[in-house]
């Protein structure tokens, strides 16, 4: 089934503690990228990759890291979560290809979502 | 710069009413466009799309859209609501060039609907 998955769903954890948020697509799209959706505010991007080595900043980006080794995988990664990134937050995919490319497709999929709290 | 707006932040309707979701972009040229649910609990499920041609979209469980470049909108429509709807919806909206690809979200408008 084609699908994006994050792990964990649901995380709980206190200020400071580096935590990591795994992101994989199985479709090989090219581009990835991270939301995170607050009340009121809607989905705010954090970070998105183009393709493998590829990335950049989003709307949000302070306080997060992401890396993009390989295709299928974007990890977002909090080094000192703080109380302010509690949040729900989505990863996604489409596969988007470059200026060059015969086919361009640019809806996203999204992940189930993982439910963060940092107390 | 470019941006998604939806304009109505909570929208509630009767069962069996029609209902029109407002979004309005504001893209250098021809934008491709999105419509996203987003059920309690659940994430973001594509509804249609528009990228060229027909500007008359269908979309899944009986939604449509229609993109008006003179009124730079998409607004999202459905002509009989059932209670199942209730929902975010989200606009969004990209452009072609450097950073195809990246969309903008509108910051979505909650359907609420009434029995």
């Amino acid at each position: 089934e084609a699908q994006v998955t994050q792990n964990p769903r649901y995380l709980i954890t206190v200020t400071g503690k580096k935590l990591t948020v795994t992101c994989s697509q199985n479709m090989n799209h090219e581009y990835m990228s991270w939301y995170r959706q607050d009340p009121g505010l809607g989905l705010r991007q954090i970070y998105y990759s183009m393709n493998v080595e590829v990335t950049d900043k989003g709307d949000v980006p302070e306080g997060y890291k992401v890396s993009r080794k390989e295709k299928r995988n974007f990890p977002l990664i909090l080094e000192s979560p703080s109380p302010n990134q509690t949040s729900l937050y989505f990863c996604a995919s489409s596969l988007s290809r470059g200026l060059a490319g015969s086919e361009l497709s640019f809806e996203q999929y999204f992940g189930p979502g993982t439910r963060l709290t940092v107390t | 710069a470019q941006s998604v707006t939806q304009p109505d932040i909570h929208i509630t309707v009767s069962e069996g009413a029609s209902l029109e979701l407002r979004c309005n972009y504001s893209y250098g040229a021809t934008p491709y466009l999105f419509w996203y649910v987003q059920s309690p609990g659940q994430g973001l499920q594509l509804l249609l799309k528009y990228f060229s041609g027909d500007t008359l979209v269908q979309g899944i469980k009986g939604f449509e859209a229609e993109f008006k470049r003179s009124q730079s909108s998409f607004n999202l429509r459905k002509p009989s609501v059932h209670w199942s709807d209730a929902a975010e919806y989200f606009c969004a909206g990209g452009g072609y060039g450097g950073s195809q690809g990246n969309l903008i979200f509108g910051k979505g408008t909650k359907l609420s609907v009434k029995p």
